[in-house]
């Protein structure tokens, strides 16, 4: 079976454009959830989309924000970019998502804003 | 919200002994704990995971215990080899529509030869 896909794997942009992301689960998955990783923080939760509905949501401003696709594809997008958002976006492929179920992640995409 | 302390941030151990990373988790209504390995240049990979109706699950060279009165659990890791040095996470969720996954910060394991 085929592991999670996220594309672009590394990007460059600009303060103040904005960037999408893309992610394709492992097939017969349902849930897409997405989280950043920085040295300082960590891994944080961004929010989580389960049959094209976002059912959760982590501590982030509104310039972030995602959809899922009927084929459970997600996209996630920021708008206004700022250098704090140089990071590891990570996306992770669940078949019960954040109600319990084991989650897999993809090998993320490198964003340098600059 | 959930908070997940891990502890140590680096573990240095000779290859064939075993290594122990523990976390500390507050939220007592937390009930799956996973643990992720993740290599250079790689997204975090899902080794082994523990529910809390359950006090030790094995596999193979890895085990985790979870003790639910302290908010506790471990990952033991016996046997080390060469390819066990990585950044290894715990993470903590409550389930049933929840925040999605709470992670520690990171064990750096390194396996000296």
């Amino acid at each position: 079976k085929a592991g999670v896909t996220q594309t672009p794997r590394y990007l460059i942009k600009t303060r103040g454009q904005q960037v999408t992301l893309s992610c394709s689960p492992i097939s017969g998955h349902r849930s897409v959830s997405w989280y950043q990783q920085t040295p300082g923080q960590g891994l944080q939760f961004l929010f989580e989309y389960f049959s094209e509905t976002q059912r959760n949501k982590g501590n982030f401003p509104g310039r972030f924000s995602g959809r899922q696709f009927s084929n459970s594809r997600s996209e996630m997008n920021v708008s206004t970019l700022e250098l704090g958002d140089s990071a590891l976006y990570l996306c992770a492929s669940s078949y019960l998502g954040t109600q319990g179920g084991e989650q897999y992640f993809g090998p993320g995409t490198r964003l340098t804003v600059t | 919200g959930e908070n997940v302390e891990q502890h140590p941030s680096t573990l240095s151990v000779q290859e064939g002994d075993s290594a122990v990373i523990k976390c500390t988790y507050s939220d007592s209504a937390s009930n799956y704990f996973p643990w992720y390995k993740q290599e250079l240049g790689k997204g975090p990979q899902l080794i082994i995971d523990i529910r809390s109706n359950v006090g030790e699950k094995k596999d193979q060279r890895i085990a985790v215990t979870l003790n639910k009165t302290a908010k506790h659990f471990s990952l033991h890791i016996t046997e080390t080899q060469p390819e066990d040095s990585a950044v290894y996470f715990c993470a903590a969720s409550r389930g049933g529509g929840a925040d999605g996954l709470t992670f520690g910060k990171g064990t750096h394991l390194i396996i000296q030869p």
